[in-house]
């Protein structure tokens, strides 16, 4: 059911590199969600856009960015990744609608040594 | 600010037994209620929803949960599991004037032959 796509599914890199991890969806969802996944832990939001052109950080600070130029698309960028980045990345987005469930992506692990 | 605690981080059982996976959450005068399960290696997908009206709220596979408004709970039952519901359980909340869910820990559900 879930037209929500992030790539890639694994990631390796060393210290240092910047990367940029993907995430589009197909059905003109206005807003969209990044979430930081680690075992045991709560999902905790680091970005959300309410439409193009519109981003907040979250409740969990991150050195990430994100850009909203397109209603579909919503890269999360790490100008220096860092050890301390590795983690689970979750992209979701949602209709209009408090109500509303979220629809994710399946997600990116992300590994930096 | 909203916050969710599920008591258990990990419930074994057996095959065909019954199971349920506790949520609470903080108190507020209107909250929307959301379970999501996370099987491995995907993205988070909708259980069931609580908006209002029953507080017994019946989803997919087979769940239940119960919204109740004096506990601040919404327990997530299944009268008999199967080894195929072995996954990531999350309970989720969302404040009526607010866009963003807030997650809780999740709880592992892992069923025995």
């Amino acid at each position: 059911e879930a037209d929500i796509y992030q790539t890639p599914r694994y990631l390796v890199i060393g210290t240092g590199k910047k990367i940029t991890l993907e995430c589009s969806q197909t059905m003109g969802h206005d807003k969209m969600y990044w979430y930081q996944q680690d075992p045991g832990m709560e999902l905790h939001l680091i970005h959300y856009s309410y439409g193009v052109n519109s981003t907040e950080k979250g409740d969990l600070s991150s050195e990430s960015t994100v850009s909203r130029i397109r209603t579909e698309h919503f890269p999360l960028t790490l100008e220096s990744a860092r050890p301390s980045h590795t983690s689970q990345y979750l992209c979701a987005s949602t209709r209009r609608g408090r109500d509303e469930k979220l629809f994710f992506g399946s997600g990116t692990q992300l590994s930096v040594l | 600010a909203q916050s969710v605690t599920q008591l258990d981080s990990q419930v074994p059982v057996f095959e065909e037994a019954p199971v349920e996976l506790r949520c609470n959450y903080s108190s507020s005068v209107s909250v929307y209620l959301f379970w999501y399960v996370q099987y491995p290696n995907q993205g988070l997908q909708l259980l069931l929803k609580y908006l209002s009206g029953s507080t017994l709220v019946k989803g997919i596979n087979g769940f239940e949960a119960e919204f109740n408004k004096s506990q601040t709970s919404f327990h997530l039952r299944k009268p008999s599991v199967h080894i195929s519901d072995t996954a990531e359980y999350f309970c989720a909340v969302r404040d009526g004037g607010s866009y963003i869910p807030t997650f809780g820990r999740g709880t592992s559900l892992i069923v025995h032959p």
